[in-house]
């Protein structure tokens, strides 16, 4: 029972190309986020989404444009490709309006541009 | 916003040994979260501690949200519990964030 899923796991493209990433969770979570792990492992914040509504957009380029269709999925649709946008990036919910506001992430999507 | 500082960076034990872990955080929190990063890249939930201690194991946490630090507490270490360590906390509550420390590096060698 995969709690939070992406796909692809791994993707590799070349610049300038248009790649999307996918994000399902099955805990009947009402918040999903995107974050990016960079090449030190640093991991920042990029988007977060509450019942399909955006709530916050972490100064992220307009390349990059999150939908979400359902508030059981989550998706990343990167445009025009840069080799800077190769990272890991991991998909999380967690349930708002909770005693808890833990998060928990998905497997990770390791991008490489070449 | 919140800054999370976590050490020491690196950490080289010998397998069976004992050590901790420290996140250090610059303002109140209501989320704070011990991930442990495998080598495989797969980030794995340790604890969800914003306050008090929990134990899981040979690992334990605790929280001293009025000091604003945490500590992880691993004992009897593994092979296997080579990895990244990382901290994260959000202030907000709702509509949260997590604000990553930069992690801890452990290797534990045989």
């Amino acid at each position: 029972d995969t709690a939070v899923s992406q796909t692809p796991k791994y993707l590799v493209t070349q610049m300038g190309n248009d790649k999307s990433i996918k994000c399902e969770q099955n805990l009947g979570h009402d918040t999903m986020y995107w974050y990016k792990q960079d090449s030190k492992k640093f991991l920042k914040i990029m988007f977060s989404y509450n019942n399909k509504e955006l709530i916050i957009n972490e100064t992220v380029p307009n390349r990059f444009s999150p939908k979400s269709p359902d508030k059981a999925h989550l998706n990343l649709h990167i445009n025009s490709l840069e080799l800077g946008d190769s990272a890991v990036y991991f998909c999380a919910s967690s349930q708002e309006q909770a005693l808890s506001y833990e998060q928990y992430f998905g497997p990770g999507t390791r991008l490489t541009v070449t | 916003g919140i800054q999370v500082e976590q050490s020491p960076p690196d950490l080289i034990l010998q397998e069976g040994a004992n050590s901790t872990l420290r996140c250090n955080f610059s303002d109140s929190v209501n989320n704070l979260q011990w991930f442990h990063q495998n080598p495989w890249g797969q980030l794995i939930n340790l604890f969800y501690i914003p306050s008090g201690t929990k134990q899981n194991g040979r690992l334990s946490a605790t929280t001293v949200a009025t000091e604003r630090y945490s500590l992880l507490y691993i004992s009897s270490s593994q092979t296997t519990d080579s990895g990244v360590y990382f901290c994260a906390v959000d202030h907000s509550g709702a509509n949260s964030k997590l604000t990553f420390g930069k992690g801890i590096t452990l290797s534990v060698r045989p």
